[in-house]
């Protein structure tokens, strides 16, 4: 069983779509993330979710939405791509201790 | 929020030689610091944890110490191998429950 699962595994898509990725956590965690990689491998925080409370990180542009529909799925709504936005995305969950992550979502906007 | 600088960005050790990663943290606050390991391609896998009560913890060739006062905690890996060839990444959770991530450590074990 996967702990932490996500899809697409890869995306590539052109410059001003509108695309998602969704996770899903059979975990029980009560908290959820999304991570941004870059191609230098830093690991930013984007958003955090926990008990319907959305916390999100002040760089992220607002072209990036998270949507929870539920406390097992955190879900990313990224509209009018753009270049700089290829990375890998990482989805994670926790319950008061470390971060287990998705496999990661690989984004190529050309 | 958290602000975790990691030294260095790239470690080459002999295989067998011992290897150190070095974080600082900002937020005083924070209480629980992980580290994770990402091979090639891979997800951030956590490795050892160490939360802010304790000093020091060890398992097999994995060790990490926590410097509450000086807000540092360092990774210690002993007798390398080459399969310990990854990046790194230590993190701090602060007391809004995120977890920040230091800038990571690609070491490489030379065989």
């Amino acid at each position: 069983d996967t702990a932490v699962s996500q899809t697409p595994k890869y995306l590539v898509t052109q410059m001003g779509n509108d695309k998602s990725i969704k996770c899903e956590q059979n975990l029980g965690h009560d908290t959820m993330y999304w991570y941004k990689q870059d191609s230098k491998k830093f690991l930013k925080i984007m958003f955090s979710y926990n008990n319907k409370e959305l916390i999100i990180n002040e760089t992220v542009p607002n072209r990036f939405s998270p949507k929870s529909p539920d406390k097992a799925h955190l879900n990313l709504h990224i509209n009018s791509l753009e270049l700089g936005d290829s990375a890998v995305y990482f989805c994670a969950s926790s319950q008061d201790r470390d971060a287990f992550f998705g496999q990661g979502t690989r984004l190529t906007v050309v | 929020g958290e602000n975790v600088e990691q030294h260095p960005s790239t470690l080459s050790v002999q295989e067998g030689d011992s290897a150190v990663i070095k974080c600082t943290y900002s937020d005083s606050a924070s209480n629980y610091f992980p580290w994770y390991k990402q091979e090639l391609g891979k997800r951030p896998q956590l490795i050892i944890d160490i939360r802010s009560n304790v000093g020091e913890k060890k398992d097999q060739r994995i060790a990490v110490t926590l410097n509450k006062t000086a807000k540092h905690f360092s990774l210690h890996i002993t007798e390398t191998q080459p399969e310990d060839s990854a990046v790194y990444f230590c993190a701090a959770l602060n007391t809004g429950n995120q977890f920040y991530f230091g800038t990571g450590t690609s070491l490489t074990v030379i065989p």
